[in-house]
């Protein structure tokens, strides 16, 4: 059972641009929503995260957006530069479980 | 300061062959975590330690895979019996301990590249 869904697979952005990745996950007892980006021949590494109490967390040019009623959320980096070019995960996490799960990744090429 | 290190990088065995995989925590850490990350797939969850003992097993495929942390610190991953199948990224992380209310940033490392011919 794929716990985590994201989309789309894979996405190519111009300079400049908005990238948007969006996720729905179907247990409700995640509590935590981390979005990591991984660089090839890298482990990945967290870029922001939220908790669903809030419907909306920015840092910078990242931005989770959060529906709790819909078990969606999605990241918004804005201003896409080719530096950002990575695969992106989303994952949720149940309080006290520890475990992340991982959705299966877009890959993101943003071209100038 | 130094991140969560991994090793070996890569490894290369053949069917039926047992391998470890070893994998350095960042200082002070007291959780640590292994994944298994498959071509074009996110990680999967195979095991959590709190200090020496694992406090949740439940993603380990079967009884071939097998981990310890006997310091609290390194750990290894074991895999007997290594299959095709096994062939994947493994993934090692660690953070700090807050307990079940809180969260807390698990950093990776690099991961080892297990390939099984």
């Amino acid at each position: 059972q794929q716990q985590v869904k994201q989309s789309p697979q894979s996405l190519i952005v111009q300079k400049g641009g908005i990238s948007i990745i969006n996720c729905a996950y179907e247990n409700t007892a995640f509590d935590y929503f981390p979005w990591y980006q991984q660089f090839p021949g890298k482990g990945p590494a967290l870029l922001i995260a939220i908790r669903p109490d809030v419907s909306e967390k920015k840092e910078g040019r990242f931005t989770i957006s959060f529906n709790k009623s819909a078990k969606q959320f999605s990241l918004h980096i804005m201003d896409s530069q080719p530096g950002d070019s990575a695969t992106y995960f989303c994952a949720g996490e149940g309080a006290g479980s520890y475990q992340l799960t991982f959705g299966k990744g877009t890959k993101l090429s943003v071209i100038p | 300061g130094a991140g969560v290190s991994q090793t070996p990088s890569n490894k290369v065995t053949e069917k039926g062959k047992y391998v470890e995989l070893r994998c350095d925590p960042i200082s002070g850490h007291t959780a640590l975590y292994w994944y298994r990350q498959s071509l074009g797939q996110g990680p999967e969850f195979l095991i959590y330690f709190q200090g020496t003992g694992a406090a949740d097993d439940s993603g380990l495929p079967n009884d071939r895979f097998f981990a310890v942390r006997p310091e609290g610190s390194v750990s290894t991953l074991k895999i007997q019996r290594t299959e095709r199948g096994d062939s994947a990224v493994y993934l090692c992380a660690s953070s700090l301990y807050v307990g079940a209310s809180g969260y807390n940033e698990q950093f990776f490392g690099p991961g080892t590249r297990l390939t099984v011919l």
